[in-house]
């Protein structure tokens, strides 16, 4: 079962504009979720996080939402730039003896001139 | 530079030829992973480990086997590669267990005929 949902396999916006990624859970145990992102031939990279006790986090152009009634979180890139595209991860930890990382799917950003 | 690297980075072979992928950080962290991403599943752990000689199974590690004897070093060991093996893999490090933040290694795609 995949805990983690991406539902947006890809997204394409308009240079300037805003871009939202989405991302939903099924495990209410989550302690922090994780966005990373990744260009092509290369790993992924860490992006921001958020802990499950915010419902806010903010990083320059970069800010994640989370709203844990409806177990869903956001990633807002304003403005977005030609630089940006690339695929974004949503990932979430867990701890059950061990912590534990669960990814999505990724969505597949692309960012036109 | 702080980094994690993986070898070789593109690798074809065949059903049942044993091989070994490659993986070093030079960040002294004590937590490594193995990641495999393949289509609709997005990143899933095959083997962890939490600092030198502690290993353990992530969610897929069958057919995989791994070692950690020096704190830099983590290889991947397919001992009888089969096709459904053919992914792309990445290793990844971070400063602890319970660091969220992974620095993960450029990948190394696989193709078993």
């Amino acid at each position: 079962d995949q805990q983690v949902k991406q539902n947006s396999p890809s997204l394409s916006v308009q240079e300037g504009r805003i871009s939202i990624l989405n991302c939903d859970y099924t495990n209410s145990m989550f302690d922090y979720f994780l966005w990373y992102k990744k260009y092509p031939a290369e790993g992924p990279t860490f992006l921001i996080s958020i802990s499950s006790i915010k419902d806010k986090n903010e990083d320059g152009r970069f800010t994640v939402f989370l709203n844990k009634s409806a177990k869903h979180l956001s990633l807002h890139i304003v403005p977005s730039q030609p630089g940006d595209s690339a695929v974004y991860f949503c990932a979430a930890r867990v701890y059950s003896g061990t912590y534990k990382y669960i990814f999505g799917t990724g969505t597949r950003l692309k960012v036109l001139a | 530079e702080a980094q994690v690297t993986q070898n070789p980075r593109y690798l074809i072979t065949v059903t049942g030829k044993k091989l070994t992928v490659t993986c070093s950080q030079n960040m002294n962290h004590e937590y490594m992973s193995w990641y495999r991403q393949d289509p609709g599943l997005g990143l899933r752990q095959i083997y962890y480990s939490m600092n030198v000689e502690v290993t353990d199974k992530g969610d897929v590690p069958e057919g995989y086997k791994v070692s950690r004897k020096e704190k830099r070093n983590f290889p991947l060991i397919l001992e009888s590669p089969s096709p459904n093996q053919t992914s792309l893999y990445f290793c990844a490090s971070s400063l602890k267990v319970s660091s969220y933040e992974q620095y993960f290694g450029p990948g190394t795609r696989l193709t078993v005929t």
